[in-house]
């Protein structure tokens, strides 16, 4: 089945661009989506179709994809940015959808 | 406004089944597929099952295949997820998402989410 892999966490200084990359084989062959996840809450969606902003997500969240990488890119972050992220595709083998494994956002 | 309401879960004894229910708003329910997402606590998002807007296709993670049904009335805009022989591993928060669309496919993903419901699995 197929995989998807994320880093468990990553740390940016508020100010500063958090890059969160999403690996699978032939990725930039399917389209990737991103949850942002925060404490006790349901996840929301941030980017759909690899680089797509939903309303009311700020222009700051950014997405790309090619190769085995896709990556999810937060500019000028905040403290409310702090979340868990999950990128997302369908499995057209499987009939599956698959998610990475997550990536906590720390803003230090 | 969307709103998706699930309800439905508690605490069930190994081997037993549970029936979660998605009250579903705001859209046209009959036009989009559904899935339901499960989360461990402390893990990560898993996807548990799917169904298209007409109901006519289902699809199921595989830690779930033959113990799970999906199924959707929609003349009561609800979602439905049966659960027999749970296990220890079945516990989690079940969420209830709308999909972007009618089908189940490439390009499918969740544009709302409801506030999931806890479902416990212990003697």
């Amino acid at each position: 089945s197929y995989v998807l892999t994320q880093p468990p966490s990553v740390s940016v200084a508020p100010g500063k661009t958090a890059r969160i990359t999403c690996g699978g084989n032939n990725i930039g062959s399917k389209s990737v989506h991103w949850y942002q996840q925060k404490p006790g809450q349901a996840p929301v969606l941030v980017i759909y179709y690899d680089s797509d902003r939903p309303s009311g997500i700020p222009e700051r969240f950014s997405g790309s994809n090619s190769g085995n990488t896709a990556t999810l890119t937060i500019s000028r972050v905040e403290a409310g940015d702090e979340a868990d992220y999950y990128c997302q595709v369908w499995d057209s083998s499987s009939a599956h959808v698959v998610f990475g494994g997550g990536t906590k956002l720390t803003v230090l | 406004e969307v709103q998706l309401l699930e309800s439905g879960g508690g605490l069930v004894q190994p081997g037993g089944s549970l029936r979660l229910s998605c009250a579903a708003s705001g859209f046209t329910f009959s036009s989009y597929a559904m899935s339901w997402v499960r989360q461990a606590p402390g893990k990560g998002l898993e996807w548990v099952s799917a169904i298209s807007g007409s109901g006519g296709s289902t699809y199921y993670a595989d830690s779930v295949k033959g113990r799970f049904t999906i199924s959707r009335d929609n003349s009561k805009n609800t979602l439905y997820l049966q659960m027999n022989s749970l296990r220890a591993e079945d516990t989690a928060v079940y969420y209830c998402a709308k999909a972007n669309g009618d089908y189940v496919g490439e390009g499918y993903y969740f544009d709302y989410w409801g506030q999931g419901t806890l479902v416990t699995v212990s003697s």
